[in-house]
């Protein structure tokens, strides 16, 4: 079965500096990897999708790898703003399972003004 | 982008009521809906994966007979809590899809049960 780590849980950064957010999967056998963003009682807005094949997507200032050998992604939010708090969701899907997604329990990032 | 509505936002009623949670497709046709359970602080749960026009496949824990789900239409499901319980109190968020494409969620709801 496969087990989504995000780690850390929880960040609290000044504005302005740069955040990195880490998932690790144990099954590497992926089908695709996204990142999501929640906000506090609401659903998920889906920020970056990177197929198995690829090593890394952007979009602005967030930008996203993937190593799926070692079972590994990392986001980076550069020059954060106190509008990037919220908790960040990595998932995982798998082509053998019909691309039920698997979910991280998230990092929730405050940014400080 | 694709949109998900999902109706309603907030929900809070007497235990042993049943509860009806609706989610729609608003400008794609949705092969597959998927319906999440999220308890606070914790990660989303996959509950179940309905297909138009076919039974709901629920995962390993979940009681099918708790949690109705219809999916009756290329843009509508339904997932019925029925008599509800304060156990059943969560955050529901369901996400559509079509084939092998992302999921686009709903901004789910918040089911309060006293």
């Amino acid at each position: 079965k496969q087990e989504v780590t995000q780690i850390p849980a929880a960040l609290s950064v000044p504005e302005g500096e740069n955040l990195v957010l880490n998932c690790s999967f144990t099954d590497s056998a992926i089908y695709n990897l996204q990142w999501f963003r929640q906000d506090p009682g609401k659903g998920l807005t889906s920020l970056l999708l990177i197929q198995s094949s690829q090593r890394e997507q952007t979009s602005g200032r967030l930008n996203a790898s993937l190593d799926k050998s070692s079972g590994r992604s990392t986001l980076y939010i550069a020059a954060s703003q106190p509008g990037d708090s919220a908790t960040y969701l990595c998932a995982v899907s798998h082509r053998s399972n019909d691309y039920k997604l698997s979910f991280g329990a998230g990092t929730t990032v405050t940014v400080r003004a | 982008g694709a949109v998900v509505s999902q109706h309603p936002s907030r929900v809070i009623c007497k235990s042993g009521t049943s509860v009806k949670i609706e989610c729609r497709s608003l400008d794609f046709q949705a092969t597959t809906m998927f319906w999440y359970r999220q308890f606070p602080k914790q990660s989303l749960m996959l509950m179940a994966t309905s297909n138009e026009g076919s039974k709901a496949t629920y995962e390993q824990g979940v009681e099918k007979d708790k949690f109705l789900i219809n999916h009756a239409s290329l843009t509508l499901s339904t997932l019925t809590v029925t008599s509800a319980h304060p156990e059943d109190s969560s955050f529901y968020i369901c996400s559509a899809s079509r084939r092998e494409q992302p999921q686009h969620f709903g901004d789910g709801t918040r089911l309060s049960i006293l």
